[in-house]
């Protein structure tokens, strides 16, 4: 079975740093690959995905990561940190190839974001 | 359109007690997913249906859960005898597609057994 490790549960940056979280995963297919960020008591919402067409991957707010084959990361990445960007955020590899798999989400234990002024 | 719409948001009980957790998938999604979320075990998939059908519930940790769709638009999880281990964030999930991964979540059910 797929499955993802996201290293280190808790980073934080300085408003306008970089933004880089980690994400390794494990797989015996090419994967699908997705990015979900969770908002403090809201439910978990699509950021992007990769789904072996392009790479460099961009998705909503100025987040975006790469797939990267021979390191077997994921990792998100944005230029510049905003206060409005503190969240858990968490990878997700699924089952694709099986049926209805591609839909089968793992996730990664979450990486909580925080952003100081 | 309106989201994933789960009831309640919190609910306290005692242990013992039996719990019904609810949630209305978006309209036009064929896909539900029960998902638990607890600080020890991350996000867990309980089971998922594909047109009111059961599809993989190996994720259900034990008989004393049990998920039904009796219809598109309506989907429970039921939890009988509840116990403080079963005390966590339960989320529902649909998704129009079987390939996109897109899911979208509701708010969660907070439950609490005491």
């Amino acid at each position: 079975a797929q499955s993802v490790t996201q290293l280190g549960s808790h980073v934080s940056v300085s408003e306008g740093a970089l933004v880089l979280l980690r994400c390794n995963y494990s797989s015996s297919v090419p994967p699908y690959l997705f990015w979900y960020v969770q908002y403090p008591n809201q439910g978990l919402q699509l950021l992007l995905k990769y789904t072996s067409a392009a790479t460099l991957v961009k998705g909503i707010n100025g987040f975006e990561a790469e797939f990267k084959k021979s390191e077997t990361s994921f990792h998100l990445t944005k230029p510049s940190a905003h206060m409005s960007d503190a969240a858990e955020y968490f990878c997700a590899v699924s089952d694709q190839g099986l049926t209805g798999g591609g839909n089968k989400l793992t996730f990664g234990t979450g990486t909580q974001l925080k952003v100081e002024l | 359109d309106a989201g994933v719409i789960q009831s309640p948001r919190h609910e306290v009980t005692e242990m013992g007690q039996e719990v019904t957790l609810r949630c209305k998938p978006i309209s036009g999604h064929d896909y539900l997913f029960w998902y638990r979320q607890t600080m020890m075990r991350g996000l867990e998939l309980l089971i998922y249906f594909n047109n009111n059908v059961p599809i993989d519930d190996s994720g259900m940790p034990e008989d004393r859960f049990s998920a039904k769709m009796p219809n598109a638009s309506f989907s429970t999880l039921k939890i009988q005898p509840s116990e403080p281990r079963d005390s966590a964030v339960y989320f529902c999930a649909s998704s129009r597609d079987r390939d996109s991964g897109e899911l979208f979540f509701g708010e969660g059910s907070r439950l609490t057994v005491l």
